[in-house]
């Protein structure tokens, strides 16, 4: 059973470029999450999908938009970017939405630097 | 608005010490709550999920405890190893959703 894979694992990009960061979700996975982590803090929700649908989001503004796919691998992509969106960048797949009864499996992360 | 809070926000201790990290949420309506322990750069690993129903979850040397009602977890971790060093980080689903609220962690280095 392989797991949560991300791609690419470092990136660098200027301020106003666009960026777009891939998952691919566990086998059997249907429910993908993505997550921002700044330096020394604990990871922030953007976005879930649930398949190909957005099934929530946080407090990030439009410029970050996902997309899943109907073999449920994911997307995230974030225009104009800014310095502040230097972060890791997580995403995490579960089996199913079931009101948060199961465990999420965290990828290892696209650490993305905005210079 | 679920808050998270880790108490301490760092920690060291020596090697073979036992251990208990804290996590406090401010709603207790919650159907589980998880800890993840993170390496330097890396991402999260799920070491324990408890549910709403249970009050502990054990896997090995870790311990983790669950009171909804005070709104708090600790991760107990016995005898301590230098390969126990890392962010541990807990976490509740917000509402009823699937999103998860973090705290910041606990930056726990373990010295031989």
């Amino acid at each position: 059973e392989t797991g949560v894979t991300q791609s690419p694992t470092h990136l660098i990009k200027t301020r106003g470029q666009q960026v777009t960061l891939r998952c691919s979700s566990q086998s059997g996975h249907n429910t993908v999450s993505w997550y921002q982590q700044a330096l020394g803090q604990g990871p922030q929700f953007i976005f879930q999908y649930y398949r190909e649908e957005e099934n929530g989001r946080g407090n990030f503004p439009p410029r970050f938009s996902g997309l899943q796919f109907p073999n449920y691998s994911s997307e995230l992509n974030v225009n104009a970017l800014e310095l502040d969106d230097s972060a890791l960048y997580l995403c995490a797949s579960s089996p199913m939405v079931l009101a948060g009864g199961d465990t999420q499996y965290f990828g290892p992360g696209t650490r993305l630097t905005v210079l | 608005k679920q808050e998270v809070t880790q108490i301490p926000a760092a920690l060291s201790v020596p090697e073979g010490e036992n251990l208990v990290l804290n996590c406090s949420f401010t709603d207790s309506a919650i159907y589980n709550l998880q800890w993840f322990r993170q390496d330097p750069g890396k991402g999260l690993t799920s070491l324990l999920l408890i549910q709403s129903s249970q009050r502990e979850q054990t896997s090995g040397r870790l311990n983790a405890s669950l009171d909804k009602s005070s709104g708090r977890s600790t991760l107990y971790i016995a005898a301590s190893q230098p390969g126990d060093s890392a962010t541990y980080l807990c976490a509740v689903p917000q509402g009823g959703s699937e999103k998860l609220v973090f705290g910041k962690g606990t930056k726990l280095t373990v010295n031989p």
